[in-house]
């Protein structure tokens, strides 16, 4: 079954320590999406890709860099310049970023990370 | 992007319809409605878009005002399985921006 894979589920970092989240999926969708979620409020977007080679800031970068050197993979990484990083982050996909066609955008599963 | 309101919270009863408001006044002619849930500690999961017109599947319905201000999603007949928070999206291009949304809980 195509979907998104996000690894791992949960992660544990210390403090000034760099960590990379990854995410990989397998329904050749054009555009990738970084989501944050912190406890009770809703998902505010780290970054976004539409294509290979290419992506764009959302709301909330500062202190967090990507890359998209294949189209099945947008991995994050978490820099120590991000002060506030424990948090729920997820990963989706979608067929176009524009024209949100059918069902949309398709979450994985978030992968929660807490600094130690 | 227009700004949507929802309801931080509401209950339904068990095999009850679950009605879900939403107000965004500010939309725009070309921005479409999304309604994507979430349970705890899962990604959101889509569940109905519209534009102008209303909209049913095999999960809700959506009904969207003449005026285009506001919206409700249906739950025909709820289930303890549908205890989620539900986010009420208005947008247009490349990503979605989600809200607190509106946690509904389902009880026996």
């Amino acid at each position: 079954d195509g979907g998104i894979t996000q690894s791992p589920k949960y992660l544990f970092r210390k403090e000034g320590q760099n960590v990379t989240l990854s995410c990989e999926q397998n329904l050749n969708h054009d555009a990738m999406y970084w989501y944050r979620q912190d406890p009770g409020q809703g998902l505010r977007l780290i970054y976004y890709s539409q294509i290979v080679n290419d992506f764009q800031k959302g709301d909330i970068a500062e202190g967090y860099s990507v890359s998209r050197e294949k189209k099945e993979s947008f991995p994050l990484t978490v820099t120590s310049a991000q002060k506030n990083p424990t948090a729920f982050y997820l990963c989706a996909s979608s067929i176009q970023h524009r024209a949100l066609i059918g069902g949309g955008y398709t979450f994985g599963s978030g992968t929660r990370l807490t600094v130690v | 992007d227009a700004k949507t309101t929802q309801p931080p919270s509401m209950d339904c009863a068990e095999g009850r319809a679950a009605n879900l408001p939403c107000n965004h006044s500010t939309i725009s002619g070309n921005e479409y409605v999304y309604w994507y849930r979430q349970i705890h500690s899962q990604g959101p999961q889509y569940i109905i878009h519209g534009l102008k017109n209303n909209e049913t599947n095999e999960m809700a319905s959506l009904i969207i005002t003449e005026d285009r201000k506001s919206s409700t999603l249906i739950l025909p007949h709820a289930t303890l399985r549908d205890t989620a928070v539900y986010y009420c999206i208005v947008r247009v291009g490349y990503a979605l921006n989600f809200g607190k949304g509106t946690s509904l809980l389902v009880t026996p």
